[in-house]
Protein backbone atom coordinates (compact mmCIF):
# COMPACT_ATOMS: atom_id res chain seq x y z
CA UNK A 1 0.00 0.00 0.00
CA UNK A 2 2.10 2.98 -1.19
CA UNK A 3 -0.41 5.35 0.69
CA UNK A 4 1.06 9.30 -0.03
CA UNK A 5 3.59 9.48 -2.11
CA UNK A 6 5.83 12.65 -2.82
CA UNK A 7 8.58 13.56 -4.86
CA UNK A 8 11.57 14.27 -4.88
CA UNK A 9 12.71 13.55 -1.32
CA UNK A 10 15.01 15.75 -1.58
CA UNK A 11 16.13 19.40 -3.67
CA UNK A 12 18.88 21.80 -3.57
CA UNK A 13 17.69 25.36 -5.12
CA UNK A 14 19.19 28.21 -6.21
CA UNK A 15 17.51 31.50 -4.93
CA UNK A 16 15.10 32.75 -7.47
CA UNK A 17 14.56 29.29 -9.02
CA UNK A 18 11.19 27.47 -9.39
CA UNK A 19 10.14 24.00 -8.60
CA UNK A 20 6.99 21.88 -8.22
CA UNK A 21 6.72 19.46 -5.42
CA UNK A 22 4.38 16.70 -6.49
CA UNK A 23 2.24 14.21 -4.08
CA UNK A 24 -0.17 11.81 -5.06
CA UNK A 25 -1.98 9.20 -2.82
CA UNK A 26 -4.03 6.17 -3.85
CA UNK A 27 -6.56 6.35 -1.07
CA UNK A 28 -9.64 7.79 -2.26
CA UNK A 29 -9.23 10.51 -0.25
CA UNK A 30 -11.24 13.79 -0.67
CA UNK A 31 -8.86 15.83 0.92
CA UNK A 32 -5.55 16.75 0.60
CA UNK A 33 -3.02 19.60 2.22
CA UNK A 34 0.46 20.57 1.94
CA UNK A 35 2.29 21.63 5.30
CA UNK A 36 5.77 22.98 6.40
CA UNK A 37 7.65 22.13 9.36
CA UNK A 38 10.35 24.22 10.38
CA UNK A 39 12.83 23.92 14.18
CA UNK A 40 11.28 25.41 16.46
CA UNK A 41 8.05 26.27 14.50
CA UNK A 42 6.10 22.93 14.07
CA UNK A 43 4.28 21.86 11.16
CA UNK A 44 2.16 24.91 9.68
CA UNK A 45 -0.53 24.59 7.23
CA UNK A 46 0.76 26.19 3.39
CA UNK A 47 -2.64 25.30 1.43
CA UNK A 48 -5.06 22.54 1.37
CA UNK A 49 -7.49 20.65 -1.17
CA UNK A 50 -11.06 20.14 0.50
CA UNK A 51 -11.97 18.59 -2.91
CA UNK A 52 -11.30 18.02 -6.55
CA UNK A 53 -11.62 21.78 -7.89
CA UNK A 54 -11.26 23.86 -5.14
CA UNK A 55 -7.99 24.82 -3.01
CA UNK A 56 -7.66 27.53 -0.34
CA UNK A 57 -4.54 29.30 1.68
CA UNK A 58 -3.37 28.22 5.23
CA UNK A 59 -1.38 29.76 7.57
CA UNK A 60 1.38 30.23 5.61
CA UNK A 61 0.62 30.73 1.49
CA UNK A 62 2.69 33.37 0.63
CA UNK A 63 5.04 32.33 -2.30
CA UNK A 64 3.60 29.37 -3.25
CA UNK A 65 0.93 28.27 -5.15
CA UNK A 66 -1.00 24.69 -5.63
CA UNK A 67 -2.89 22.63 -8.18
CA UNK A 68 -5.23 19.38 -7.73
CA UNK A 69 -4.91 17.96 -11.14
CA UNK A 70 -7.21 15.40 -9.82
CA UNK A 71 -8.71 13.51 -7.12
CA UNK A 72 -5.32 11.68 -6.52
CA UNK A 73 -2.92 14.19 -6.80
CA UNK A 74 -1.70 17.83 -5.77
CA UNK A 75 1.45 19.58 -6.24
CA UNK A 76 2.94 22.67 -4.94
CA UNK A 77 4.87 25.29 -6.83
CA UNK A 78 7.51 27.44 -5.31
CA UNK A 79 7.75 30.31 -8.55
CA UNK A 80 10.82 31.96 -7.32
CA UNK A 81 12.37 30.29 -4.49
CA UNK A 82 13.95 32.62 -1.52
CA UNK A 83 16.12 30.80 1.63
CA UNK A 84 13.86 31.43 3.81
CA UNK A 85 11.63 28.53 1.80
CA UNK A 86 14.17 26.27 3.09
CA UNK A 87 12.18 23.61 5.14
CA UNK A 88 10.61 20.15 5.28
CA UNK A 89 7.40 19.90 3.14
CA UNK A 90 4.83 17.37 4.03
CA UNK A 91 1.65 16.35 1.58
CA UNK A 92 -1.08 14.98 3.33
CA UNK A 93 -4.88 13.27 2.94
CA UNK A 94 -7.46 12.91 4.63
CA UNK A 95 -10.95 11.10 4.20
CA UNK A 96 -12.88 14.55 5.77
CA UNK A 97 -15.80 12.78 7.27
CA UNK A 98 -18.52 15.40 8.39
CA UNK A 99 -17.62 16.50 12.18
CA UNK A 100 -13.78 16.63 11.59
CA UNK A 101 -13.39 12.96 12.74
CA UNK A 102 -11.10 12.01 9.78
CA UNK A 103 -7.11 12.00 10.70
CA UNK A 104 -4.21 13.19 8.33
CA UNK A 105 -2.33 10.36 6.41
CA UNK A 106 1.22 12.03 5.69
CA UNK A 107 3.79 11.48 2.92
CA UNK A 108 7.65 10.66 3.36
CA UNK A 109 8.57 14.95 3.44
CA UNK A 110 10.61 16.50 1.01
CA UNK A 111 13.67 18.52 2.19
CA UNK A 112 14.30 21.49 0.40
CA UNK A 113 17.47 23.81 0.92
CA UNK A 114 17.35 26.93 -1.07
CA UNK A 115 20.64 28.58 -1.19
CA UNK B 1 -5.29 32.69 15.86
CA UNK B 2 -5.93 29.12 17.05
CA UNK B 3 -3.00 27.80 18.59
CA UNK B 4 -2.15 24.98 20.40
CA UNK B 5 0.72 24.52 23.00
CA UNK B 6 2.48 21.82 24.12
CA UNK B 7 5.78 21.53 26.94
CA UNK B 8 8.96 21.10 24.36
CA UNK B 9 10.92 18.80 26.81
CA UNK B 10 13.06 16.66 26.07
CA UNK B 11 10.68 14.82 29.09
CA UNK B 12 12.82 11.60 30.44
CA UNK B 13 11.39 8.66 31.65
CA UNK B 14 12.78 5.37 32.83
CA UNK B 15 11.63 2.73 30.85
CA UNK B 16 8.66 0.39 32.24
CA UNK B 17 7.36 3.90 34.03
CA UNK B 18 4.26 6.19 32.27
CA UNK B 19 5.01 8.82 30.08
CA UNK B 20 2.51 11.59 30.49
CA UNK B 21 2.51 14.46 27.40
CA UNK B 22 0.17 17.32 27.72
CA UNK B 23 -1.33 19.97 25.38
CA UNK B 24 -3.83 22.56 25.72
CA UNK B 25 -6.04 24.55 22.69
CA UNK B 26 -7.31 28.16 22.41
CA UNK B 27 -10.39 27.93 20.15
CA UNK B 28 -13.31 26.50 22.75
CA UNK B 29 -15.04 25.08 19.08
CA UNK B 30 -12.37 22.70 18.22
CA UNK B 31 -14.00 19.28 18.07
CA UNK B 32 -11.36 16.73 17.32
CA UNK B 33 -8.07 15.79 18.62
CA UNK B 34 -5.17 13.55 17.67
CA UNK B 35 -1.85 12.25 18.95
CA UNK B 36 1.03 11.92 16.02
CA UNK B 37 4.40 10.50 16.87
CA UNK B 38 7.35 11.34 14.52
CA UNK B 39 10.86 9.85 14.71
CA UNK B 40 13.88 11.99 13.72
CA UNK B 41 13.73 12.53 10.07
CA UNK B 42 10.62 10.85 9.44
CA UNK B 43 7.27 11.83 8.79
CA UNK B 44 4.31 12.12 11.55
CA UNK B 45 2.12 8.81 12.05
CA UNK B 46 -1.20 8.44 13.64
CA UNK B 47 -1.23 7.06 17.44
CA UNK B 48 -4.87 8.03 18.97
CA UNK B 49 -7.67 10.42 18.03
CA UNK B 50 -10.17 11.29 20.47
CA UNK B 51 -13.60 13.21 20.08
CA UNK B 52 -15.87 12.81 23.11
CA UNK B 53 -14.40 14.27 26.95
CA UNK B 54 -13.46 11.29 28.94
CA UNK B 55 -10.72 8.61 27.85
CA UNK B 56 -10.01 6.70 25.17
CA UNK B 57 -7.55 3.47 25.35
CA UNK B 58 -5.75 1.36 22.87
CA UNK B 59 -3.25 -0.82 23.99
CA UNK B 60 -0.52 1.19 25.87
CA UNK B 61 -1.25 4.49 24.67
CA UNK B 62 -4.70 6.09 26.72
CA UNK B 63 -5.71 9.92 25.37
CA UNK B 64 -7.71 11.65 27.59
CA UNK B 65 -10.37 14.86 26.80
CA UNK B 66 -11.42 17.24 28.78
CA UNK B 67 -13.00 20.15 26.49
CA UNK B 68 -14.30 22.45 29.19
CA UNK B 69 -10.70 23.16 30.42
CA UNK B 70 -9.58 22.82 27.08
CA UNK B 71 -6.85 19.96 27.57
CA UNK B 72 -5.87 16.56 25.97
CA UNK B 73 -3.28 14.56 27.54
CA UNK B 74 -1.98 10.93 26.05
CA UNK B 75 -0.32 8.65 29.05
CA UNK B 76 2.14 5.73 27.69
CA UNK B 77 2.38 2.70 29.64
CA UNK B 78 4.71 0.80 30.17
CA UNK B 79 7.15 3.17 28.08
CA UNK B 80 10.15 1.49 25.66
CA UNK B 81 13.54 2.94 24.35
CA UNK B 82 11.28 2.51 21.03
CA UNK B 83 8.91 5.52 22.15
CA UNK B 84 11.48 7.76 22.08
CA UNK B 85 10.51 10.07 19.33
CA UNK B 86 8.45 13.86 19.38
CA UNK B 87 4.85 13.57 19.91
CA UNK B 88 2.55 16.31 18.33
CA UNK B 89 -0.79 17.02 19.35
CA UNK B 90 -3.04 18.57 16.62
CA UNK B 91 -6.97 19.83 16.57
CA UNK B 92 -9.30 20.49 14.31
CA UNK B 93 -11.61 23.52 14.72
CA UNK B 94 -13.40 23.69 11.60
CA UNK B 95 -15.31 21.23 9.46
CA UNK B 96 -14.27 17.43 7.90
CA UNK B 97 -12.01 18.94 5.32
CA UNK B 98 -10.46 21.48 7.76
CA UNK B 99 -6.46 21.12 7.98
CA UNK B 100 -5.17 20.23 11.62
CA UNK B 101 -3.62 23.10 13.91
CA UNK B 102 -0.10 21.54 15.44
CA UNK B 103 1.83 21.97 18.62
CA UNK B 104 5.44 21.92 18.43
CA UNK B 105 5.63 18.78 19.73
CA UNK B 106 6.73 17.53 23.04
CA UNK B 107 10.20 15.27 22.64
CA UNK B 108 10.18 12.45 24.79
CA UNK B 109 13.26 10.02 25.86
CA UNK B 110 12.77 6.24 27.60
CA UNK B 111 15.98 5.64 29.40
CA UNK B 112 16.77 2.34 29.50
Amino acid sequence: NAGVTQTPKFQVLKTGQSMTLQCAQDMNHNSMYWYRQDPGMGLRLIYYSASEGTTDKGEVPNGYNVSRLNKREFSLRLESAAPSQTSVYFCASSEALAGGASPLHFGNGTRLTVT
Amino acid sequence: QKEVEQNSGPLSVPEGAIASLNCTYSDRGSQSFFWYRQYSGKSPELIMSIYSNGDKEDGRFTAQLNKASQYVSLLIRDSQPSDSATYLCAVRSGGGADGLTFGKGTHLIIQP
